[in-house]
């Protein structure tokens, strides 16, 4: 099992619609969760840690449950600047962070 | 701040050629790592760093060599450029710990015939 995975997509998903990723990742030991938002051709930036409790930022929520191994994504009201590569990346310890394929979102008009 | 920089910006190279891949952060940051992206294999860690002197390998660390002489240099190199190699290069920074965020440098995409 790769140690962090994701469905790479395409999701195409109508503007003002709700989307929502997963990412499963293998090792429990694992501290450190973050989803970073790429635009083509660009590097990849931060959008926002993961909190266990859950935490919000705009129209973005994310999510941890460690229990079943997985963190999300929910994007609530799309627009179309959201169309974009989303990464997960998890920290399995505190010297090395390990990203997935990135699930690819297009808002379309 | 420059943040993360990275040179060149583009490299075109022959099988064989060797080359070396700049690095450099401005922010202080102890923690510094090398990824390559290639078409549906996302983001894939090749060397990393947590502090000058120390680095350990990543996920796909064949054919790559690091060093890290200073804080703020990690440069990676390539020994012997093979067409496996080609893909697009991006240097990371951040600080040691857990939530840190890390900071990407614009990358270098690189094409070996």
């Amino acid at each position: 099992r790769k140690e962090v995975e994701q469905d790479p997509g395409p999701f195409n998903v109508p503007e003002g619609a709700t989307v929502a990723f997963n990412c499963t990742y293998s090792n429990s030991a694992s501290q450190s969760f973050f989803w970073y938002r790429q635009d083509c051709r660009k590097e990849p930036k931060l959008l926002m840690s993961v909190y266990s409790s859950g935490n919000e930022d705009g129209s973005f929520t994310a999510q941890l449950n460690r229990a079943s191994q997985y963190i999300s994504l929910l994007i609530r009201d799309s627009k179309l600047s959201d169309s974009a590569t989303y990464l997960c990346a998890v920290s399995p310890r505190d010297d090395k962070i390990i990203f997935g394929k990135g699930t690819r979102l297009h808002i379309l008009p | 701040n420059a943040g993360v920089t990275q040179t060149p910006k583009f490299q075109v190279l022959k099988t064989g050629q060797s080359m070396t891949l700049q690095c450099a952060q401005d922010m202080n940051h102890e923690y510094m790592s090398w990824y390559r992206q290639d078409p549906g294999m996302g983001l894939r860690l090749i060397h990393y760093s947590v502090g000058a002197g120390i680095t350990d390998q990543g996920e796909v660390p064949n054919g790559y060599n690091v060093s890290r002489s200073t804080t703020e240099d990690f440069p990676l190199r390539l020994l012997s450029a093979a067409p496996s190699q080609t893909s697009v290069y991006f240097c990371a920074s951040s600080y040691p710990g857990e939530g840190e965020t890390q900071y990407f440098g614009p990358g270098t995409r690189l094409l070996v015939l």
